[in-house]
C-alpha cells in the first residue's frame, strides 16, 4: 500500500529552527509537495520538489532524497504565525496526490 | 479574483437527506478535485475531473457523486447522507498539465455534520 509518515506534533521556540520530516512509500513518484494549513483554514502551497536536493524559498526550505523516500521541511527564524499543520503529499504513478496526516507545529514564545 | 469558492461554509444534515456541496473556480483550471479531511487522517480524494465533461473516482468515492458540466463548477452530491460522512470537505483545482508542479489550490472548505 501507499504510505506517507510524518510526526504528529512538534514544538519549537520563536526565533529557532525546526525540521519536519516526511517519509513515503508510494507506487511511483512524480513530485513531493509541502502545504501549510492553519486551524480551520484551507491548505496553502509551500513548496514542490521533484529532483533530489534542497529548494530554498525565504525562511522555508524543502529537501528531497528520492532514493531514501525522504523529505524534510526546514523553517528558520520561527514566528508565532508559523503555528500550523504542515502537510506532506506525494504524487504517485496515477498522478494523484497521496497525503500524510500532517504535523501540527506549536510555536512557543 | 476569488480563486475557489465553496458553499455552504457549514451544514448540519439529517441522515438520509440529499446534499450538494458547491465548488466554483475562476482560474480557468482544467482539473478539479474533492477531498475529505478527517482528524488524524490525511486528505483523501473522493472524486476528480481532469477536464470539463470527464470525472474519475478517487480513494473514497462510495456514497458520493460529481458532475463537471463546465470548466468552472464541480458540485459534489451526497445522495443519502450517513453519519460517517461527517467531515470537512475541500474542493481544489489545478492547471492539469502533465509536466511541472501542477500545484493544487484549495477552496475554504465545507464543514458537514450528519446526524
Amino acid at each position: 500500500g501507499q504510505n506517507i509518515d510524518q510526526p504528529t506534533e512538534m514544538t519549537a521556540t520563536e526565533g529557532a529552527i525546526v525540521q519536519i520530516n516526511c517519509t513515503y512509500q508510494t507506487s511511483g513518484f512524480n513530485g513531493l509537495f509541502w502545504y501549510q494549513q492553519h486551524a480551520g483554514e484551507a491548505p496553502t502551497f509551500l513548496s514542490y520538489n521533484v529532483l533530489d536536493g534542497l529548494e530554498e524559498k525565504g525562511r522555508f526550505s524543502s529537501f528531497l532524497s528520492r532514493s531514501k523516500g525522504y523529505s524534510y521541511l526546514l523553517l528558520k527564524e520561527l514566528q508565532m504565525k508559523d503555528s500550523a499543520s504542515y502537510l506532506c503529499a506525494v504524487r504517485d504513478s496515477n498522478y494523484q496526490l497521496i497525503w500524510g496526516a500532517g504535523t501540527k507545529l506549536i510555536i512557543k514564545p | 479574483i476569488a480563486g475557489i469558492t465553496q458553499a455552504p461554509t457549514s451544514q448540519i444534515l439529517a441522515a438520509g437527506r440529499r446534499m450538494t456541496l458547491r465548488c466554483t473556480q475562476d482560474m480557468r483550471h482544467n482539473a478539479m478535485y474533492w477531498y475529505r479531511q478527517d482528524l488524524g487522517l490525511g486528505l483523501r480524494l473522493i472524486h476528480y475531473s481532469n477536464t470539463a465533461g470527464t470525472t474519475g473516482k478517487g480513494e473514497v468515492p462510495d456514497g458520493y457523486s460529481v458532475s463537471r458540466a463546465n470548466t468552472d463548477d464541480f458540485p459534489l452530491t451526497l445522495a443519502s447522507a450517513v453519519p460517517s460522512q461527517t467531515s470537512v470537505y475541500f474542493c481544489a483545482s489545478s492547471d492539469g498539465g502533465s509536466s511541472g508542479a501542477d500545484t493544487q489550490y484549495f477552496g475554504p472548505g465545507t464543514r458537514l455534520t450528519v446526524l
